[in-house]
C-alpha cells in the first residue's frame, strides 16, 4: 500500500495570508493525487485532480502543484470561508488511500 | 448536475449488518463508478470499496472481505453491506462518485451518514 503523510498537521494563517500544504507520499503516484477540503459537519469537496488541475468551480486562489512523491496545496489569500481540513489523496493503484489531514485555523 | 443522497440504519449492535443505499440523481450509474468511503469520528478518511455499473467491485482488503456491494440500475442506486459490524465501525459513511475505476478521484460526495455500533 502507498502511505500518504501532510504537513504540518496545523497550521494557523490570517485572513489574506498564502497557505502552503504539503503531501508526501511513501512512493511515486506520478501525478495521481486529488486535494479535498471538509469543513465540520459536512463531506470532503474535491478541490484538485491530477495534482494540479482545478475542479469545476473552484476558485483560482486554490493551486496544487507537484508530481512523484511530493505535492503542495497553495492558497494564494485566504478567505474565511477557506478554514478547514485538508486531505490529499493518492489514485496511482486501485487501492485508494488518504493523508491524514492538515487543519487550517484562524491565527 | 449529479448529486447524491443516501439512507441506512444508523444505530446498529455488534456483529450485525450495516446496510446503507445512495441515490444518484442527474445522472447514470452508466456513466461513472461509485464508491463508499467512511470516517471515524474526529479522524481520517479511509476508502471502502466502488463498484460499476455492471456490478464488477473492488474493496478494501483491510476489512477482511466483510463487504458486499450492489446497484440497482433500475432504481438509479446502488448499496453497500458491512457484516459483523464492531464498534470499530462506528464512523460517518459516505457515498460518491468515483471517476476512474480501479483508482480515481471522489466527486460529488452523499451528505454521510453517521453509523454508530454500541451493544
Amino acid at each position: 500500500e502507498i502511505v500518504m503523510t501532510q504537513s504540518p498537521a496545523t497550521l494557523s494563517v490570517s485572513p489574506g495570508e498564502r497557505a502552503t500544504l504539503s503531501c508526501r507520499a511513501s512512493q511515486s503516484v506520478n501525478n495521481n493525487l486529488a486535494w479535498y477540503q471538509q469543513k465540520p459537519g459536512q463531506a470532503p469537496r474535491l478541490l484538485i485532480y491530477g495534482a494540479s488541475t482545478r475542479a469545476t468551480g473552484i476558485p483560482a486562489r486554490f493551486s496544487g502543484s507537484g508530481s512523484g512523491t511530493e505535492f503542495t496545496l497553495t492558497i494564494s489569500s485566504l478567505q474565511s470561508e477557506d478554514f478547514a481540513v485538508y486531505y490529499c489523496q493518492q489514485y496511482n493503484n486501485w487501492l485508494p488511500f488518504f493523508g491524514p489531514g492538515t487543519k487550517v485555523n484562524i491565527k | 448536475q449529479v448529486q447524491l443522497q443516501q439512507w441506512g440504519a444508523g444505530l446498529l449492535k455488534p456483529s450485525e449488518t450495516l446496510a446503507l443505499t445512495c441515490i444518484v440523481d442527474g445522472g447514470s450509474l452508466s456513466d461513472s463508478y461509485w464508491a463508499w468511503i467512511r470516517q471515524p469520528p474526529g479522524k481520517g478518511l479511509e476508502w471502502i470499496g466502488e463498484i460499476n455499473h455492471s456490478g464488477s467491485t473492488n474493496d478494501n482488503p483491510s476489512l477482511k472481505r466483510r463487504v458486499t456491494m450492489s446497484v440497482d440500475t433500475s432504481k438509479n442506486q446502488f448499496s453497500l453491506k458491512l457484516t459483523s459490524v464492531t464498534a470499530a465501525d462506528t464512523a460517518v459513511y459516505y457515498c460518491a462518485r468515483g471517476l476512474r475505476f480501479g483508482g480515481g478521484w471522489f466527486d460529488p460526495w452523499g451528505p454521510g451518514t453517521l453509523v454508530t455500533v454500541s451493544s
